[in-house]
Parts: structure tokens; C-alpha cells; sequence
């Protein structure tokens, strides 16, 4: 099979302050990451492609600054968002890309911005 | 950059019958069509895909079509069961110049009711 985790599940925190959120491939391996962004009734945005060992590549409209990605081993990848508002209140989910057209979605984290 | 259209927004179907939820792209070079079901709070379940290089592609009661020159991929399921009620997504790759990894583009989503 293939396993993603993410942590936290949900996460509550007050506005100004930052929040990370891990993503794990548990039992692949997974050069490529990827961050979705989902706000209540609608779809997944693709946010940014994370790439083990580089930069991340952002999506148009999407701020590098405000929404940091670390990929730095080859099974985790990070997403923090950085003072973060009540408009960044969404539902993250990230996938690992097992193989060219395999991707695994972990289960979410929804995060509440107060 | 790909722009995923799906209709219809909310299907409505008597248990059994058969459901039918349409989507098209614009990007010529993408190559690859998942569609999920996700139900609420959860995260997406891959149902079934379609790569460029088939027209049709079948799973016991799910079946994807695909017509590459019309740009459009369609998901049907047939003998509808209460437990396919859902929200659909179809998908397509994102192709990147120099072959960089491919995120997805999401349609809008199907919210799919099963009238028992």
C-alpha cells in the first residue's frame, strides 16, 4: 500500500502567529510533495510542488513568504504558515507522488485562524 | 495554465440507476485523469484514472471515457448504491516545461445524491 500522514489533524491558533503542518510518505518513499488548499464546499488548489533537496515551486497567486514549504528528507515535507489571518482558515491537504501517475493524499488538516 | 470545467455541480439519482458526470480540460498536454470521491471532512479516494493513451477504462460498476481531441473525460457509475453518495472531482495533470512533476487541476465537484 501506500501511507500519507499528516500532523496535526486540526490545529486552532490566534491571528499573527505561525503553524506548521507535516506531511509523511510512511511506508514509500516520495521525491515529490504536493500542497492543496480546499475552503469549505470547494475544490482542492494546488498550492505548491515540493521537491526533496530544493526549493519548492509555487502556484500563481500563491505567497512563498507567507506559506513556507521544507522538504528535507525524502519521506517529510512541511508546509508553515507563517502570521497566519482568519482568511488563511482552510482545509491543507498534502499528496506524495509514489510514481509517475501515483499520488497519495494524506487526510488533511484543518486549520482555524482566530 | 489547465483549466478543469465538470458539470453537473449536484446530481440527483434513484438507487440503481446509473450516474453520469462530465468534465473537460484545456491543456493539450496533459496526459493523465483521476477522478476521486471524497466525502466531508476526509480526504480524496482515488476511484479510478485514465491515461492519454486509452479512450476507456472500466472497475466493476465505475468506467471513465476519454476523448482526447475533444478534450472532454466523463465518469459513469452504474447500479447506484446509497454509499456512492459523495463529492466527485475529476482531475487532470498539470505538464510543466522540462518535465517537472505534475500537481493536479481540480474540477469544481459533483455532489452526487442517491435517492433510495
Amino acid at each position: 500500500g501506500a501511507v500519507v500522514s499528516q500532523h496535526p489533524s486540526w490545529v486552532i491558533c490566534k491571528s499573527g502567529t505561525s503553524v506548521k503542518i507535516e506531511c509523511r510518505s510512511l511506508d514509500f518513499q516520495a521525491t515529490t510533495m504536493f500542497w492543496y488548499r480546499q475552503f469549505p464546499k470547494q475544490s482542492l488548489m494546488l498550492m505548491a510542488t515540493s521537491n526533496e533537496g530544493s526549493k519548492a515551486t509555487y502556484e500563481q497567486g500563491v505567497e512563498k513568504d507567507k506559506f513556507l514549504i521544507n522538504h528535507a528528507s525524502l519521506t517529510l515535507s512541511t508546509l508553515t504558515v507563517t502570521s497566519a489571518h482568519p482568511e488563511d482558515s482552510s482545509f491543507y491537504i498534502c499528496s506524495a507522488r509514489k510514481a509517475v501517475y501515483e499520488q497519495y493524499f494524506g487526510p488533511g488538516t484543518r486549520l482555524t485562524v482566530t | 495554465g489547465e483549466n478543469v470545467e465538470q458539470h453537473p455541480s449536484t446530481l440527483s439519482v434513484q438507487e440503481g440507476d446509473s450516474a453520469v458526470i462530465k468534465c473537460t480540460y484545456s491543456d493539450s498536454a496533459s496526459n493523465y485523469f483521476p477522478w476521486y470521491k471524497q466525502e466531508l471532512g476526509k480526504r480524496p479516494q482515488l476511484i479510478i484514472d485514465i491515461r492519454s493513451n486509452v479512450g476507456e477504462k472500466k472497475d466493476q460498476r465505475i468506467a471513465v471515457t476519454l476523448n482526447k481531441t475533444a478534450k472532454h473525460f466523463s465518469l459513469h457509475i452504474t447500479e447506484t448504491q446509497p454509499e456512492d453518495s459523495a463529492v466527485y472531482f475529476c482531475a487532470a495533470n498539470r505538464r510543466r516545461s522540462g518535465g517537472g512533476a505534475d500537481g493536479l487541476t481540480f474540477g469544481k465537484g459533483t455532489h452526487l445524491i442517491i435517492q433510495p
